[in-house]
């Protein structure tokens, strides 16, 4: 079957940098996205990763390997706004999104 | 990047009644999807809806229940027929761009959904 694994929470400090696993096993692969959604309101894209290797944008970054299945979202210099579900998805052969639980960040002062 | 205006926002529903759920977007796409999100979980695939042919519905979605128009590439509505509490949820359109290969899924703002 197909399975997008992701921790269900983290916490971490205010000006510290977060690491976000995702591990996916799904029937061919077309893409991995990362999306942030704040409480009440829906996902916002964050990235988008089909080749492996690290993708930096601004404080954001996310790495993907294909071979290990393994995907990071990686967050640095945290903000109070940054307390968000961020949810790991997988495209498939048939361009159908699997979608990750979502890790919930929580960031203290 | 692609906009997508959804309506309602949210709605307070009597059991056994409909509600049609609007989702219009600012580019012409080819795909769009219907998701579920009850509250603290992640989201659920209802079904596809490609303009011109009839929607694809997931495990646990059927058409009776949430019937799909698609009647244009900008345009798509989602029913969820005769409510009962279980239906209460947010209920989320989202469209798939591609340009230079790269994807992006882009979401309504959501209907919240609650049935009384």
């Amino acid at each position: 079957g197909q399975n997008i694994d992701q921790p269900t929470e983290m916490t971490a400090t205010e000006g510290a940098i977060v690491q976000i696993n995702c591990t996916y096993q799904t029937s061919g692969f077309n893409g991995l996205f990362w999306y942030q959604q704040h409480a009440g309101e829906a996902p916002t894209f964050l990235s988008y990763n089909v080749l492996d290797g690290l993708e930096e944008k601004g404080r954001f970054s996310s790495f993907l390997s294909r071979s290990k299945g393994y995907s990071y979202l990686l967050l640095k210099e945290l903000q109070m706004k940054d307390s968000a579900s961020y949810l790991c998805a997988v495209m498939d052969s048939n361009y159908q999104l699997i979608w990750g639980a979502g890790t919930k960040l929580i960031i203290k002062p | 990047s692609a906009v997508i205006s959804q309506k309602p926002s949210r709605d307070i529903c009597q059991r056994g009644t409909s509600l049609t759920i609007q989702c219009q977007v600012d580019s012409q796409v080819t795909m769009m999807f219907w998701y579920r999100q009850q509250p603290g979980q992640s989201l659920t695939l209802i079904a596809t809806a490609n303009q011109g042919s009839e929607a694809t519905y997931e495990s646990g979605f059927v058409i009776d229940k949430f019937p799909i128009s698609r009647p244009n590439l900008t345009f798509s509505t989602l029913t969820v027929s005769n409510m009962s509490p279980e239906d209460s949820s947010i209920y989320l359109c989202s469209v798939v761009t591609w340009r230079e290969n790269t994807g992006e899924l882009f979401f309504g703002e959501g209907s919240r959904l609650t049935v009384l």
